[in-house]
């Protein structure tokens, strides 16, 4: 079946450091794929999303490439801020499901200390 | 624009206890989702609702009921609470079902103990 794998956290950063936060999937089909965020107390937001292959999905300096050939989608930011402390969701729609949920990795909680 | 609410915000409940959680939106989704969070398993479907008047299993549907009237509600019902049923509930719901890219959009959740 359809299932999502991502770096296991917590990641913890200083202020402007580089930020990868990896992601594989295995999914029948085309998926489009999804990286969530979800700040403290708050549900998830859409961060960036990717449809189809060689996407480049971007939104707050985050960005993150959709690459059939590795199915990967990994996160990446040049310069994090103490803002961006949060837990990260990689996560994959399969076009062709009839329930049209998402499947999740479980997350990467991410720390940046000033 | 509310986009979507949940209630109660949280909830202790005792075990065997019946809990209904209340979802709403007020985007005219066609679908709509109920996750449960738990710390290392992420977020896993408990129920969905396509359209309204209809509903599905998830992944971990067991314990679980839900109900989809009308297109802007869609409770879930605990009948006898357990206390594995103790996380975080998000519901969401997305214009579409399946098909083309399906972005969800998330509620800010329920945290509910069972005791």
């Amino acid at each position: 079946g359809n299932s999502v794998t991502q770096m296991e956290g917590p990641v913890t950063l200083s202020e402007e450091a580089f930020l990868t936060i990896n992601c594989t999937y295995t999914a029948t089909g085309y998926p489009s794929l999804f990286w969530y965020v979800q700040y403290p107390g708050e549900g998830l937001q859409l961060l960036l999303k990717a449809t189809k292959a060689d996407d480049k999905g971007s939104n707050k300096g985050f960005e993150a490439t959709y690459r059939k050939e590795t199915t990967s989608f990994h996160l990446e930011k040049g310069s994090v801020q103490v803002s961006d402390s949060a837990v990260y969701f990689c996560a994959l729609s399969d076009h062709g499901g009839s329930q049209g949920n998402l499947i999740f990795g479980k997350g990467t909680k991410l720390s940046v200390k000033p | 624009i509310a986009g979507i609410t949940q209630a109660p915000t949280s909830q202790i409940l005792a075990a065997g206890r019946r809990m209904t959680l209340r979802c709403t939106q007020d985007m005219r989704h066609n679908a709509m989702y109920w996750y449960r969070q738990d710390l290392g398993l992420g977020l896993r479907l408990i129920h969905y609702s396509n359209t309204a008047g209809t509903t599905g299993k998830g992944e971990v549907p067991d314990g679980y009921s839900v109900s989809r009237a009308n297109t802007d509600d869609f409770p879930l019902t605990l009948a006898s609470a357990v206390p594995s049923q103790t996380s975080v509930y998000f519901c969401a719901s997305s214009a579409l079902a399946g098909g083309n890219y399906n972005e969800q959009f998330f509620g800010p959740g329920t945290r509910l103990t069972v005791l």
